[in-house]
């Protein structure tokens, strides 16, 4: 069975840094691509970033680029998300999803798998 | 700056057929976009129904249909149920890794 369970989450003030993680388990992480997506209280979900199977290219959206940095640990079947420069617009739900991909391997863009999110808040 | 356009609200009758769109700021929506649909409810985590546009995920009852109409993406849904009642999202890939998300339909089943 396909877990992903996320942690790291908590209080920050405006400016500080926080790293979120995200445990994967019952599939060959090394094999997929990963990513975070986000939700605002009361608000829609936003896609944040993801990361390639081996780690070799990342992507980001608009709105966290060169703030935040998304990686990996293929030897512990983990992806990270460090935030820095923390603003209020960065509250949120955090959740990581893992992208599917067909039987043959073909990216199929899009995220077949979700962990339950971790909640980040920034505060004064 | 893409924006990816959802109908903020709609409403089904139980047993009722509702389609609900996803639409691009600028262009038409097509299958190079592989488009996905995602039911989630209040406190829950999204749940994949379709992805490359028109494939039901594994589990997702047949009742859950989807398809390009015209120039959008669209998600329709017969027969609705009273646990269909959840906010639906649609995610367009832009290509170069990056994934847009609609701004979430609220369906109510009344």
């Amino acid at each position: 069975e396909v877990q992903l369970l996320e942690s790291g989450g908590g209080l920050v003030q405006p400016g500080g840094s926080l790293r979120l993680s995200c445990a994967a388990s019952g599939f060959t992480f090394s094999s997929y691509s990963m990513s975070w997506v986000r939700q605002a209280p009361g608000k829609g979900l936003e896609w944040v970033s993801s990361i390639t199977s081996s780690g070799g290219s990342t992507f980001y959206a608009d709105s966290v680029k060169g703030r935040f940095t998304i990686s990996r640990d293929n030897s512990k079947n983990t992806v990270y998300l460090q935030m820095h420069s923390l603003r209020a617009e960065d509250t949120a739900l955090y959740y990581c999803a893992r992208r599917g991909k067909s039987m043959a391997g073909t990216a199929l863009y899009y995220f077949d798998f979700w962990g339950q999110g971790t909640l980040v808040t920034v505060s004064s | 700056q893409t924006v990816v356009t959802q109908e903020p609200s709609f409403s089904v009758s139980p047993g009722g057929t509702v389609t609900l769109t996803c639409a691009l700021s600028s262009g038409s929506v097509s299958t190079s976009y592989y488009t996905s649909w995602y039911q989630q409810t209040p406190g829950q985590a999204p749940r994949t129904l379709i992805y490359s546009t028109n494939t039901r995920s594994s589990g997702v009852p047949d009742r859950f249909s989807a398809s390009i109409l015209g120039n959008k993406a669209a998600l329709t849904i017969t027969g609705a149920q009273a646990d269909d009642e959840s906010d639906y999202y649609c995610v367009l890939y832009m290509g170069s890794g990056i994934s847009v998300f609609g701004g979430g339909t609220k369906l109510t089943v009344l």
